[in-house]
């Protein structure tokens, strides 16, 4: 199992309120990743990074940010949440020089009312 | 750009059986591939990749993909099927320059009824 964390599990919550999705790892891993996936479905990515202060858009366009403060934490915020964020939340990680091994954490279940 | 194809949206075996679950990719320059595994409410796990050489590639669990260059295909397969195979896989593409980031597929759900 890699060491890659995600808080929290589950959320519900209401329309308009701010969010953060927590992603942490403990490997020192340079690069990180956010995916979109709706249940049963395939991945989108939404942003990535490939070190401290390194982030960009992914494939797919989404209302959500992300920084890159420190190597180990990676948060994605959604400034107002909607019901079409509605979706599970993955983070990942790779080494530098693995050729893109990512490693995934257990995810977030976002249900916005 | 890249991009993953997984033709079967669900592949059904009997358990004991030999499976193979279908990927096809298209991407400029060499491919560097990938399978993951999702069991029910985790995330992804990797099974196994191709970078070079071997064509036939062996990863976790049993599981083995044959990667061949003139059909763009990379292929998931083992011998012999267990119950505790069921589950959503994904095929993952990238090309050796440029974005480094993967391109999955939309997953197949692999079925084995005991």
């Amino acid at each position: 199992e890699a060491d890659i964390y995600q808080t929290p599990r589950y959320l519900v919550i209401g329309t308009g309120k701010k969010i953060t999705l927590e992603c942490s790892q403990t490997m020192g891993h340079d690069k990180m990743y956010w995916y979109q996936q709706d249940p049963g479905m395939e991945l989108h990515l939404i942003h990535y990074s490939y070190g401290v202060n390194s982030t960009e858009k992914g494939d797919l366009s989404s209302e959500s940010t992300v920084s890159r403060i420190r190597t180990e934490h990676f948060p994605l915020t959604l400034e107002s949440a909607r019901p079409s964020h509605t979706s599970q939340y993955l983070c990942a990680s790779s080494e530098a020089g693995d050729w893109e091994t990512q490693y995934f954490g257990p995810g977030t279940r976002l249900l916005v009312l | 750009a890249q991009s993953v194809a997984q033709p079967e949206d669900q592949v059904n075996v009997a358990e004991g059986n030999p499976l193979t679950v279908k990927c096809t990719y298209s991407v400029s320059g060499n491919p560097y591939l990938f399978w993951y595994v999702q069991y029910p409410n985790r995330g992804l796990q990797f099974l196994l990749k191709y970078i070079t050489g071997d064509n036939l590639v062996k990863g976790s669990y049993g599981f083995e993909a044959e990667f061949n260059k003139s059909q763009t295909s990379f292929h998931l397969k083992k011998p012999s099927a267990l119950v505790s195979d069921s589950a959503l896989y994904f095929c993952a593409v990238r090309a050796d320059t440029g974005r480094r980031a993967l391109t999955f597929g939309s997953g197949t759900r692999l079925q084995v009824q005991p």
